[in-house]
């Protein structure tokens, strides 16, 4: 069964501080892993999309790792702010045509930075 | 670009009520996505159009549901009766194929609530 399980649920850090948050799939066939920031109140926005053959890939203060032998993943925070503060959410696509077809959403871990 | 517009933002009803959700896709963009959030399931996918065709309408719950088209720059999806078990966030998303490195754009959804 295809699924894509997140951890952990929630976290707390205080600002300034790194996090990493995990992301665990069985989705087969893989074609790329995306994560995904959503504020409260608004649409999941892109940070990072990896294909099979890349292991890291960053975007600011936020690194994705990937290691696809395990199928697993990681976004790491640096430095939080206040405004990392949302859910984070790991999809990953099994369709190697047209990918958005066929994601496979984890439940996302709700991140809270604190001052 | 405004990005993709969702209308409304918020909806109450009340059950076997008729509920209209419309989107607005970013310009050129060639397909489009009805998404449904809610607590225990997170984000599934309900339908998905390419250059206005649906593809794919196997995450439809039942036929009270449907979406419609009928042109590549508006969509709506349509329940009918509402019930109760409706009441979640529904996105709606836009992309332009890009060969697996497709990024979704998600409006900031339509809350709705079946009293």
């Amino acid at each position: 069964k295809n699924q894509v399980e997140q951890s952990p649920q929630s976290l707390i850090i205080l600002e300034g501080k790194n996090c990493t948050l995990q992301c665990n799939y069985t989705v087969s066939p893989f074609s790329n892993l995306r994560w995904y920031k959503q504020d409260t109140g608004r649409g999941p926005v892109s940070l990072t999309i990896m294909t099979f053959s890349e292991n890291t890939k960053s975007n600011g203060r936020y690194t994705a790792t990937l290691d696809a032998d395990t199928k697993q993943s990681s976004l790491h925070i640096t430095a939080s702010q206040l405004s990392d503060s949302a859910s984070y959410i790991c999809v990953v696509s099994s369709d190697r045509g047209s990918t958005l077809g066929r994601l496979y959403f984890g439940r996302g871990t709700q991140l809270t930075v604190w001052p | 670009d405004a990005g993709v517009i969702q209308s409304p933002r918020h909806e109450v009803t009340e059950m076997g009520q008729e509920v209209t959700l419309r989107c607005k896709p970013i310009s050129g963009h060639d397909y489009l996505f009805w998404y449904r959030q809610t607590m225990m399931r997170g984000l599934e996918l309900l339908i998905y159009f390419n250059n206005n065709v649906p593809i794919d309408d196997s995450g439809m719950p039942e036929d009270r549901f449907s979406a419609k088209m009928p042109n590549a720059s508006f969509s709506t999806l349509k329940i009918q009766p509402s019930e109760p078990r409706d009441s979640a966030v529904y996105f709606c998303a836009s992309s332009f194929h890009d060969r697996g490195h497709e990024k979704l754009f998600f409006g900031s959804g339509t809350q709705l609530s079946v009293l």
